[in-house]
């Protein structure tokens, strides 16, 4: 049972490159998130997805796009790539909310912009 | 909206201490409320959680209970070990079903324990 996969773990850009974050998960889950962390701000949500076809942007979606054509798959696309999304990114699913559903997070991605 | 206020760290302590890790909210209707934990390089994980008011959620040895009088779920251990140095993050999910199930997390705090 592989869970959250992303890839790749990590990455260097080059300001104004452009790349694509992948995450897949293997449980069937509804939703699933995409959140950056930064050192000393926790976890900024930046996309989220309700099912396959529905996605809505969360606190920063500024210079992030993403799209889930199915269950399975909610990629992460960087245009433009800038020094200020130097970050960690992790993406998440979980079941439909039932009260107290548990989200299971993938290993993350480091990304440095330079 | 919703929002989750940790208080501020890192926090460092000796084997066997007492543990608190302050966490407050604000939401509307009723939100679970969870702890998840960060181990070095790796990705976040349950920890507890609580559905509703006066619910106890454990693990590991860990307690926190759902206070909603004072809007809080501070985080305990009687007695830490090396091993429980990682990074906390308490969080919320808004009211089941709602059509907008968010996950909100606070900054999180670094804990470090010292053999």
């Amino acid at each position: 049972n592989a869970g959250v996969t992303q890839t790749p773990k990590f990455r260097i850009l080059k300001i104004g490159q452009s790349m694509t974050l992948q995450c897949t998960q293997d449980m069937n889950h509804n939703y699933m998130y995409w959140y950056r962390q930064d050192p000393g701000m926790g976890l900024k949500l930046i996309y989220y997805s309700v099912g396959a076809g529905i996605t809505d942007k969360g606190e920063v979606p500024n210079g992030y796009n993403v799209s889930r054509s199915t269950t399975e798959d909610f990629p992460l696309r960087l245009e433009l790539a800038a020094p200020s999304q130097t970050s960690v990114y992790f993406c998440a699913s979980r079941d439909r909310d039932r009260g107290g559903t548990e989200a299971f997070f993938g290993q993350g991605t480091r990304l440095t912009v330079v | 909206g919703d929002s989750v206020t940790q208080m501020e760290g890192p926090v460092t302590l000796s084997e066997e201490a007492f543990l608190t890790i302050n966490c407050t909210y604000t939401a509307t209707g009723y939100p679970s409320l969870f702890w998840y934990v960060q181990y070095p390089g790796e990705g976040l994980q349950l920890l507890l959680k609580a559905t509703k008011a006066d619910d106890k959620g454990s693990n590991k040895g860990f307690e926190a209970t759902y206070r909603k009088e004072t809007t809080s779920f501070h985080l305990e251990k009687g007695s830490v070990q090396v091993s429980d140095s990682a990074v906390y993050f308490c969080a919320l999910s808004d009211t089941p079903g709602g059509a907008n199930s968010k996950l909100t997390f606070g900054k999180g705090i670094t804990l470090s324990v010292r053999p």
